[in-house]
């Protein structure tokens, strides 16, 4: 069972515009998350993390929202640029159990030039 | 700090094999993760080592083990190959403390393992 979902395959966004992308979860428990980003044949690139105990979490052109009363997270990516474009995944954890992280199977972002 | 490495980069075995992955974790980190990758399946977690003892395991077979040494650096080890096992897996270390929560987990590129 995915326990950490992220529904949109792909996103297309115009440089120098937001990209929004979003995550659900269905584990009450989770209280630690982070977004990565991967290109391919490499290894995944930590972003930005965000823990429970907030609601927003900003660096740089990244913020991270979080919102447990719906279990979703999202990342906002402002402004976007062509060097952006990459597979991102989100990852949560149950922090008491280790670190043990659940993650999403990826939203692939392309950003036009 | 030099970062995660793997060894090796990529590995093509055939079925029934048996094959052997290392990772070397950030220096003072102490807690390694594998995980595996396969398409449209995003990242599975396969176990966590923390000062050479499993921490955590993931909903695979037997046939995947692993090991943890003295100095952190971390092998996996998969018996028997099927064509299933064909994925990208790849090891993240982390500062994480065994009594803290969870910490930022820092990867390494990779060992793809294709079996024919």
């Amino acid at each position: 069972d995915q326990q950490v979902k992220q529904n949109s395959p792909s996103l297309s966004v115009q440089e120098g515009r937001i990209s929004i992308l979003n995550c659900d979860y269905t584990n009450s428990m989770f209280d630690y998350f982070l977004w990565y980003k991967k290109y391919p044949a490499e290894g995944p690139t930590f972003l930005i993390s965000i823990s429970s105990i907030k609601d927003k979490n900003e660096d740089g052109r990244f913020t991270v929202f979080l919102n447990k009363s719906a279990k979703h997270l999202s990342l906002h990516i402002v402004p976007s640029q062509p060097g952006d474009s990459a597979v991102y995944f989100c990852a949560a954890s149950e922090s008491n159990t280790g670190n043990q992280f659940y993650f999403g199977t990826g939203t692939s972002l392309t950003v036009i030039p | 700090k030099a970062g995660v490495t793997q060894t090796p980069r990529y590995l093509i075995k055939t079925r029934g094999q048996q094959v052997t992955l290392s990772c070397s974790p950030i220096s003072g980190h102490r807690s390694v993760s594998w995980y595996q990758q396969t398409p449209g399946q995003g990242l599975q977690f396969l176990f966590e080592y923390f000062s050479e003892t499993q921490r955590n395991k993931g909903n695979f077979p037997g046939r995947f083990s692993g090991r943890q040494f003295s100095n952190s650096r971390s092998e996996m080890n998969v018996s028997t190959l099927e064509l299933g096992d064909s994925a990208l897996y790849l090891c993240a270390s982390s500062s994480h403390t065994w009594t803290g929560g969870a910490d930022t987990q820092y990867f390494g590129p990779g060992t793809r393992l294709t079996v024919l």
